[in-house]
């Protein structure tokens, strides 16, 4: 089992370009968290996704940010025109929630972005 | 929404010490997991544990519940341990997603 896969692992944009962050779950989950990570801070919920489907966005910032999870492939967290404050670990999580351990969250590495 | 304290936030010691880090929620949880960030910024998910006590190796954890504390126990220190120790609760009143406290960072020096 290869765990949560994010991609890229790092990823540089100027400002005014966008940013597509993409997140494999573990196999067998079919529910996708995005979490996000600002320096020295603890990590923000954005976004819980199943497939097709987003069940609560409540985190995620109402202007550039969008996340899905299609049918096939991965999750998409796409950010739209980065602006440097944009500039954070991006972290994707994964669980069955169904069965046993239903409720533990996986994490993947994360996926660094920096904006110039 | 929950709130999550984590004390102490920072925490020094020497390898072979034993630590104790605690995690105070503001409300029902039907989940809580503690994870170790490390310096290499993976978060590694130690315990899923939002009642009860377990052990793994060195590090064990219990959680009351009723008195809305969690608290994680590491045993023998190693420079290993070094990283950030997060807690993260859902809340009982249905938000899905994981709530983090801000962590303890924790130097274990040689």
């Amino acid at each position: 089992n290869a765990g949560v896969m994010q991609n890229p692992r790092h990823l540089v944009r100027r400002r005014g370009q966008e940013a597509r962050l993409r997140c494999s779950p573990m196999k067998g989950h079919s529910h996708v968290y995005w979490y996000r990570q600002l320096p020295e801070e603890g990590l923000k919920f954005m976004v819980y996704l199943q497939k097709e489907n987003i069940i609560d966005e409540s985190g995620m910032p109402k202007e550039r940010f969008s996340a899905e999870f299609p049918k096939e492939g991965p999750s998409i967290l796409r950010i739209q025109q980065v602006v440097r404050g944009d500039s954070a670990a991006y972290f994707c999580a994964s669980s069955p929630r169904t069965g046993v351990g239903a409720n533990v969250l996986t994490f993947g590495a994360g996926s660094r972005l920096t904006v110039l | 929404g929950i709130q999550v304290e984590q004390s102490p936030p920072d925490l020094i010691l020497q390898e072979g010490a034993n630590s104790t880090l605690r995690c105070n929620f503001s409300d029902s949880v039907n989940n809580l997991q503690w994870f170790h960030q490390n310096p290499w910024g993976q978060l590694i998910n130690l315990f899923y544990i939002p009642s009860g006590t377990k052990q793994n190796g060195r590090l064990s954890a219990t959680t009351v519940a009723t008195e809305r504390y969690s608290l994680l126990y590491i045993s023998s220190s190693q420079t290993t341990d070094s990283g950030v120790y997060f807690c993260a609760v859902v809340g009982g009143g249905g938000a899905d997603g994981l709530t983090f406290g801000k962590g303890t960072h924790l130097i274990i020096q040689p």
